[in-house]
């Protein structure tokens, strides 16, 4: 069974970096498919940030571009997101995700989510 | 980036009721399309791809179709468990981008 675990600091403060690691069970990472982020503003939509394909290849959501990196850390299999300069705009819940190779919006497996606040 | 646009926003339905959710696409985006089911405090699932395939698990009464700009989920016989939001996410092109949601509530 696949499962995705996010992890990190659930504050941050304004203008510093948001770091979150997701973590992947029962299924290796360089194996296939992409890896992604999506996130949700309190009582808001979804919003896609970015994706990484298992060979290594970005994809960012060009509204955060400048800020996002998406990473990977194959020996613990392991995909994480960094996003600087963070503002309170960013407070949201962070999940990460598995999404087809060829489908990129089939996205079948996601972490339970994660809330980062970002305020001083 | 593609824009999504869901309608209604928001509906009330009685369980067994037939609802239709509607997805319009700001260009042609073929049959890229899926949908989301979300219930409060937990993480999306995905019901739909490819704008008419069923995922695997997924009750029969959930179906998807439309290409081009307009697609249609429709629930045929509403459960107590399908009280939700509802979102649908175009994957034609980065960046992915999702409609605003539909939440369906109860009559």
């Amino acid at each position: 069974q696949v499962q995705l675990q996010e992890s990190g600091p659930g504050l941050v403060k304004p203008s510093e970096t948001l770091s979150l690691t997701c973590t992947v069970s029962g299924y290796s990472i360089i194996s296939g498919y992409y890896w992604g982020w999506i996130r949700q503003p309190p009582g808001k939509g979804l919003e896609w940030i970015g994706s990484l394909s298992h060979s290594g290849t970005t994809y960012y959501n060009p509204s955060l571009n400048s800020r996002i990196t998406i990473s990977v850390d194959t020996s613990k299999n392991q995909f994480s997101l960094k996003l600087t300069s963070v503002t309170a705009a960013d407070t949201a819940v962070y999940y990460c995700a598995r999404a087809d190779a060829l489908t990129a919006g089939k996205i079948d497996y996601w972490g339970q989510g994660t809330l980062v606040t970002v305020s001083s | 980036a593609i824009q999504m646009t869901q309608s209604p926003s928001s509906l009330s339905a009685s369980v067994g009721d037939r609802v239709t959710i509607t997805c319009r696409a700001s260009q042609d985006i073929r049959n890229d399309l899926g949908w989301y089911q979300q219930k409060p405090g937990k993480a999306p699932q995905l019901l739909i791809y490819a704008a008419s395939s069923l995922q695997s698990g997924v009750p029969s009464r959930f179906s998807g179709s439309g290409s081009g700009t307009d697609f249609t989920l429709t629930i045929s016989s509403l459960q107590p468990e399908d009280f939700a939001t509802y979102y649908c996410l175009q994957d034609y092109n980065y960046p992915l981008t999702f409609g605003q949601g539909t939440k369906v509530e109860i009559k």
